[in-house]
């Protein structure tokens, strides 16, 4: 079955510290997409990343950086230089394709990893 | 613009209350989807429909109801059946499959008084 884990619940870090996000998945599919969201306090989720099983090069954008290792079945988000805006809840998701046996073509999300940073 | 309209922002219920969540996409998604988000808590499946007048129970459907008449409106009904519905309500809608993932609504904040 699917399955995405997101072991870190919440992290603390000071304004201008790396930190990275870490994100493990669990698919029989040999097609399959991952993405990267941003929750801020106002709720709405922002989408930040959508990457798919065929392209394993690593992604930047600005302070962001995605790392996706199909060996280990990680798809890590690093954020470099941290700021306070960075505070927010982040969801790693992957796609269950739709016509699989069993699959109903929905997202399947961790469950979060709280991230605080601090000036 | 495009995008998913979730109204209203903050919403009052009193026990014993039935109440409707309203959600309208003008994106032409075919899929849409209701997630509710309890404080420290991930996101958990409602109901979600993949095609109009067709939807599917999520993992924690009971309390709760839908409907999809039209393309761009998934409803969402809080029962009184529901025995803990204070939490965060999130629609999002999707084109066929989850393969372009997700677009987010603003979410609804329910809360029983």
């Amino acid at each position: 079955a699917q399955k995405v884990t997101q072991a870190q619940t919440e992290i603390s870090v000071v304004e201008k510290e790396d930190v990275t996000l870490d994100c493990v998945y669990e698919t029989r599919d040999t097609t399959y997409y991952l993405f990267w969201y941003k929750q801020p306090p106002s709720g709405e989720l922002v989408f930040l990343i959508r990457r798919n099983s065929f392209d394993e090069q690593n992604e930047i954008s600005g302070r962001y950086s995605w790392n996706f290792q199909k060996s280990t079945s990680s798809f890590n988000f690093t954020i470099t230089a941290s700021q306070v805006v960075d505070s927010a809840v982040y969801f790693c998701a992957l796609s269950e394709n739709r016509g699989l046996p069993g699959n109903t073509g929905k997202l399947i999300f961790g469950q979060g990893t709280t991230l605080q940073v601090k000036p | 613009d495009g995008g998913i309209t979730q109204s209203p922002k903050y919403l009052f219920r009193k026990e014993g209350q039935n109440v409707t969540l309203s959600c309208e996409q003008n994106l032409n998604h075919d899929a849409m989807y209701w997630y509710r988000q309890d404080p420290g808590q991930g996101l958990r499946l409602i109901y979600y429909s993949q095609i109009v007048n067709d939807f599917q129970k999520g993992d924690i459907a009971e309390g709760y109801s839908v409907s999809r008449e039209k393309k761009e409106s998934f409803p969402l009904t809080v029962t009184s059946a529901q025995k803990n519905p204070t939490a965060f309500y999130l629609c999002a809608s999707s084109p066929s499959g989850a393969n372009y993932g997700y677009t987010f609504g603003s979410g609804t904040r329910l809360t029983v008084v």
